[in-house]
């Protein structure tokens, strides 16, 4: 069965600081992992895909197999980062390619 | 381009009532879902749907039925309201293969008294 864990309920960083918000998984295969941001009372936005290996406002995300990671990271945080952040991870799941999403990490930045 | 919209956006229901939440998407996307979002639980996929006329179960479908009689309306319906159905429900769409994004809607807030 596919899972994802994000360890962290609320993570709190000053404006400025690296922000690393972690995100385990367990699947037999070959994953797809996201993160997906939700910002206060809006819908889902992802955010990262790991085989874009891309940047966005300066989030990355490295896929790590050996450790069954997707650790998403920040050099300096900034106050606009505050919002709700999902790991999550596509298998074929009966064909249906569904996510399977992590209970979320609130990032906090204080200014 | 709306995207995927959902409604209604809020609503307050009395426990025992029924009432359907709409999905509808305008990009001809062959995969729609359903998910709730609790507070510490992360998002739960209730049901979802891999085409017109099918749909499947997810992890917590009790006390929900869905139907997709047209490609891009996926309606979610409960028939007897219970304050545990009292959360954020959120649809979302994804063409039919694996690696394109997945699009959501913009929540709907269910209150069950």
């Amino acid at each position: 069965a596919q899972r994802v864990t994000q360890p962290e309920k609320l993570l709190s960083v000053f404006k400025g600081a690296p922000v690393e918000l972690k995100c385990n998984y367990s699947y037999s295969g070959s994953p797809e992992l996201f993160w997906y941001v939700q910002y206060s009372r809006q819908r889902l936005q992802l955010l990262l895909r790991h085989i874009s290996r891309e940047s966005i406002k300066g989030f990355t995300a490295d896929l790590n197999k050996g450790e069954t990671s997707f650790h998403l990271k920040k050099p300096f945080a900034q106050e606009e980062d505050s919002a709700m952040y999902y790991c999550a991870l596509s298998g074929p799941g009966a064909g249906s390619y569904q996510l399977t999403f992590g209970k979320g990490t609130k990032l906090s930045v204080i200014p | 381009n709306a995207g995927v919209t959902q409604t209604p956006k809020f609503r307050v229901l009395k426990t025992g009532q029924s009432m359907t939440l709409l999905c509808a998407q305008d990009m001809n996307h062959e995969y729609m879902y359903w998910y709730r979002q609790d507070p510490g639980m992360g998002l739960r996929l209730i049901h979802y749907s891999v085409g017109e006329g099918t749909t499947a179960k997810g992890e917590v479908p009790d006390g929900y039925n869905v139907s997709r009689l047209k490609k891009q309306n996926f309606l979610l319906g409960l028939e007897s309201a219970a304050p545990s159905q009292t959360s954020v429900y959120f649809c979302a769409s994804r063409a039919g293969t694996r690696r394109n994004t997945i699009y959501f809607g913009e929540g709907s807030w269910l209150t069950v008294v």
